[in-house]
């Protein structure tokens, strides 16, 4: 299973974009990025997903490397509501079609007014 | 689109007794659930994985006995806490996909605190 590494931390103004980043050295060709985001004591909300092209939805866009040994999540104009933790998750294949995510520390954002 | 509805929301009772939660996905069917655990300041823990109509694959770690999984329907998948005891206390939390090519979606939780 490909693991990812994200910085614990990281502060944005609020209106500013919030890039985070995220490394995934091990990926394999076959696995997608996935972004989550948990606001405290709620369930995890999902933000956008990619396998090798850049995404862009409503909510934000994700980068992915040439490589894709590492992505970028981009809030464009975050507020303060988007203050969350924040996990890139690259999904893995367990029996089947099926497969599951497994949560790392995540990144929590913090924004600042 | 793509709602998970979980309930309740929180519970308290006495160690002992037994405690169902709900996961229910509202605009979708849901081929695959999953109930994931996450104790504070730590990041979710996934408990298991079921299919409709099959029984679930639990993680290592986690008695099936005691976390009972059933996922009768496209759109109902309950966990039951048996005989519950203050370590069980923790964030309960369930998400649902449709296609395996679609993202999980997640319920809002249920903070489960055994007395």
């Amino acid at each position: 299973d490909a693991k990812t590494t994200q910085p614990t931390s990281m502060d944005c103004a609020e209106g500013r974009a919030a890039n985070l980043p995220c490394n995934h050295s091990t990926i394999s060709g076959n696995e997608y990025v996935y972004w989550y985001r948990q606001i405290h004591s709620q369930g995890p909300q999902y933000i956008i997903h990619g396998l090798k092209n850049n995404e862009t939805n409503e909510m934000a866009s994700l980068i992915i490397t040439e490589d894709r040994k590492s992505s970028t999540l981009i809030l464009p104009h975050a507020t303060l509501r988007d203050t969350a933790v924040y996990y890139c998750i690259v999904r893995v294949q367990s029996g089947g079609s099926n497969y599951k995510l497994t949560f790392g520390k995540g990144t929590l954002l913090t924004v600042n007014p | 689109g793509a709602v998970v509805s979980q309930h309740p929301s929180w519970v308290i009772c006495k160690s002992g007794t037994s405690v169902k939660i709900e996961c229910r996905s509202l605009d979708f069917q849901a081929t695959t659930m999953f109930w994931y655990r996450q104790f504070p300041k730590q990041s979710l823990m996934l408990m298991a994985t079921s299919n409709e109509g099959s029984k679930a694959t639990y993680e290592q770690g986690v008695e099936k006995d005691k976390f009972l999984i059933n996922h009768a329907s496209l759109t109902l998948s309950t966990l039951t806490v048996t005989s519950a005891h203050p370590e069980d206390s923790s964030f309960y939390i369930c998400s649902a996909r449709g296609a395996a090519n679609q993202p999980q979606h997640f319920g809002d939780g249920t903070r489960l605190s055994i007395l």
